[in-house]
C-alpha cells in the first residue's frame, strides 16, 4: 500500500526557520515525482513545487520561488520543504502528494507562524 | 495557456446523482486530468484519473458510485446514489510541461 506520512504540526515565530517531512513507502520513493500543496483556511489547493527523488530535478512554482526549499533524501524514502525566514503568512495547511498525475497525499502539516 | 475551470457549486437530493465538471482550456482538450475529494476538515483524497476517452483509473477503496466520463474539453466526475458523506469539495487536477501542477478552483457539492 502505497502510503505518505507527514511530520506533525509545527508552531514558530516570525523570522525562524522550519523544514518539514513527507516519508514514502509501499512503493520506490526514487522513480516518482512528490509535491508540495498549501492550503490557507477556506482557500483552495496551491501548488508550491515538485521534486523527482531519483534525480533531483525540482520545479518551483514562481510564487514560491525562494521562499521555500524543497529536498529528498532517497536513501530514508523522505522529501522535505524548508522554510529559513518564516512569516506570519506561511501559515497554512502544507501536503506532499505523490506523482504529476497526483495518486496518493499525505496526512497534512499544519504550520502557524505567530509571535 | 493550460488552465482548468470548475463551477462553484452543485447540489442533488440524498440517493440521487450529481455531476461535476472540469473544463480544459482550448488547445489542450486531450489532456487527462486527475480528481481529488476534500470533505470538511480532512486533507484531499485521490478519486480518479480520467482521460480524453472517458476511460478512468480509480484510486484504491473509491466506490462503484464515482464514474467519469469527458466529452470534448470536458471531464465529469458522476457520483450516483449520493450519500451524506459525498458532501465535500471536489477539485480537478491537471499538469503541464512547464508547470507541473494546475488545480481547479474547486466545486462545492451539497446533498439537499
Amino acid at each position: 500500500e502505497v502510503q505518505l506520512v507527514q511530520s506533525g504540526a509545527e508552531v514558530k515565530k516570525p523570522g525562524e526557520s522550519l523544514k518539514i517531512s513527507c516519508k514514502g513507502s509501499g512503493y520506490r520513493f526514487s522513480n516518482y515525482w512528490i509535491g508540495w500543496v498549501r492550503q490557507t483556511p477556506g482557500k483552495g489547493l496551491e501548488w508550491m513545487g515538485i521534486i523527482y527523488p531519483g534525480d533531483s530535478d525540482t520545479r518551483y512554482n514562481p510564487s514560491f520561488q525562494g521562499q521555500v526549499t524543497i529536498s529528498a533524501d532517497t536513501s530514508i524514502s523522505t522529501a522535505y520543504l524548508q522554510w529559513t525566514n518564516l512569516r506570519a503568512s506561511d501559515t497554512a495547511m502544507y501536503y506532499c502528494a505523490r506523482s504529476r498525475v497526483i495518486d496518493s497525499w499525505g496526512q497534512g502539516t499544519l504550520v502557524t507562524v505567530s509571535s | 495557456q493550460l488552465v482548468v475551470t470548475q463551477s462553484p457549486s452543485a447540489s442533488a437530493p440524498l440517493g440521487a446523482s450529481v455531476n461535476v465538471t472540469c473544463t480544459v482550456s482550448s488547445g489542450h482538450s486531450n489532456y487527462a486530468i486527475a480528481w481529488h475529494q476534500q470533505q470538511p476538515e480532512k486533507g484531499p483524497r485521490y478519486l480518479m484519473k480520467v482521460n480524453s476517452d472517458g476511460s478512468h483509473t480509480k484510486g484504491d477503496g473509491i466506490p462503484d458510485r464515482f464514474s467519469a466520463s469527458s466529452s470534448g474539453a470536458e471531464r465529469y466526475l458522476i457520483i450516483s446514489s449520493l450519500q451524506s458523506d459525498d458532501e465535500a469539495d471536489y477539485y480537478c487536477q491537471t499538469w503541464g510541461s512547464a508547470t507541473p501542477y494546475f488545480f481547479g478552483s474547486g466545486t462545492k457539492v451539497t446533498v439537499l
